[in-house]
């Protein structure tokens, strides 16, 4: 089976723009999750869907927001980027909940 | 509020060394999960173990074994006979039990390096 497929693997913006992330997760996995990482606020929880609906929601603001589409395959969207926004984002798969996350080798992005 | 420490920021040991990598945790829930992930230079979190919090049996792996014990908070990790190749971060991360699987608490890592 493929693993979590993420794109692109490398992003530049420039702060006030907005980017999307593309996530595919593992076939027959139903649960997409999203985890930015820093090196100083570590990995941080950003949301989980399930069968596109958001299950759960970490404490980031309004400016990130995700979907997932009806074949799982899941995006991410940060409007308004800022300099703190650049991050590792590392998405995730599981076959249901509680079933243990499979990662993606993540999207830099690096807002200038 | 849930937490996960991992005190050691880093570690290094020369091959063959064994190693034990600390993770204490923080939970009000009597049920949970935790999990060990190791991520490699590449970037991608590769998966290591998940744990109940019903089942305190240690479990050994290979090279590998974690120690579970609820009575202190800790579920630490043992790499026996280290080679470079386990040279990475590992992140220790807590779940809570029902329909919370895709939120993970992690620690905030520990870097091994491993030295031939």
């Amino acid at each position: 089976k493929a693993g979590v497929t993420q794109t692109p693997r490398y992003l530049i913006k420039t702060r006030g723009q907005q980017v999307t992330l593309s996530c595919s997760p593992i076939s027959g996995h139903r649960s997409v999750s999203w985890y930015q990482q820093t090196p100083g606020q570590g990995l941080q929880f950003l949301f989980e869907y399930f069968s596109e609906t958001q299950r759960n929601k970490g404490n980031f603001p309004g400016r990130f927001s995700g979907r997932q589409f009806s074949n799982s395959r899941s995006e991410m969207n940060v409007s308004t980027l800022e300099l703190g926004d650049s991050a590792l984002y590392l998405c995730a798969s599981s076959e249901r909940g509680n079933s243990p996350l499979h990662f993606g080798n993540g999207t830099r992005l690096t807002v200038t | 509020a849930q937490k996960v420490t991992q005190a050691q920021t880093e570690i290094s040991v020369v091959e063959k060394e064994d190693v034990t990598l600390d993770c204490v945790y923080e939970t009000r829930d009597t049920t949970y999960y935790l999990f060990w992930y190791k991520q490699p230079p590449s970037g991608e979190l590769v998966f290591l173990i998940r744990r109940n919090s019903f089942d305190e049996q240690n479990e050994i792996s290979g090279r590998y074994s974690w120690n579970f014990q609820k009575s202190t908070s800790s579920f630490n990790f043992t790499i026996t006979a280290s080679q470079v190749v386990d040279s990475a971060v590992y992140f220790c991360a807590l779940s809570r039990w029902y329909n919370q699987g895709g939120k993970l608490i992690f620690g905030q890592g520990t870097e091994l390096s491993v030295k031939p």
